[in-house]
């Protein structure tokens, strides 16, 4: 069982608002103040889009945010657009560092 | 402006070594600490270790222990990752990526990609 779970896929409509979520075990329940969200779009690198749960790197588009409650962690992303569609990962530490599955967002 | 380049593709046969680098341009190497990351076709992420680009320091995964070796040239500003006893499982894109030096787990600039192909 992976440490971190998230659905494999989600679908939204241009300019709603969506919420992916990454659900974690106990293993992480300590450092779960360090997740952070990657967007990957086909052929392409990740790219940091929220780090330490709610933390948005300069360049990010404020439609993107993060939180936590519990063991779940969530990326909110509102007025979705068609380039939001892509592969989202979350990630966080156990005993070392860990990626869920993976969440397909198709816009 | 700071740009992580990597080595290109590589094709090896099962049983040997591939070593890949993750040169930084534009910031001081030595500052931060690299990550390297795989991601198999068709599949998810998967974390491989870490190395703290100024002292050499590692990590790595439980997984891969003994089969990875990751080093640093501050000298060249470039991290290497080498692969031992490739199997054909081990066929990926492996990507490098640079920490911010003020928060853990935030990974800001990630290299290309090198694709990694294991077959006979």
């Amino acid at each position: 069982q992976s440490a971190l779970t998230q659905p494999a896929s989600v679908s939204g409509s241009p300019g709603q608002s969506i919420n992916l979520t990454c659900a974690g075990t106990s293993s992480v329940a300590g450092s779960f103040h360090l997740v952070s969200w990657y967007q990957q779009h086909p052929g392409q690198a990740p790219k940091l889009m929220i780090y330490e749960v709610n933390k948005r790197p300069s360049g990010v588009s404020n439609r993107f945010s993060g939180s936590k409650s519990g063991n779940t962690a969530s990326l909110t992303i509102s007025g979705l657009q068609a380039e939001d569609e892509a592969d989202y990962y979350c990630c966080s530490y156990t005993s070392s560092w860990v990626f869920g599955g993976g969440t397909k967002l198709t816009v | 402006q700071v740009q992580v380049v990597q080595s290109g593709a590589e094709v090896k046969k099962p049983g040997a070594s591939v070593k890949i680098s993750c040169k930084i341009v534009g910031n001081i190497f030595s500052n931060y600490a690299f990550q390297w990351v795989r991601q198999a076709p068709g599949q998810g992420l998967e974390w491989l270790g870490w190395i703290n680009a100024g002292n050499g320091n590692t990590k790595y995964s439980q997984k891969f222990q003994g089969r990875i070796t990751m080093t640093s040239d501050t000298s060249a500003s470039t991290a290497y990752m080498e692969v031992s006893s490739l199997r054909s499982e081990d066929t990926a894109v492996y990507y490098c990526a640079k920490d911010r030096s003020d928060a853990a787990g935030a990974w800001d600039y990630w290299g290309q990609g090198t694709p990694v192909t294991v077959s006979s």
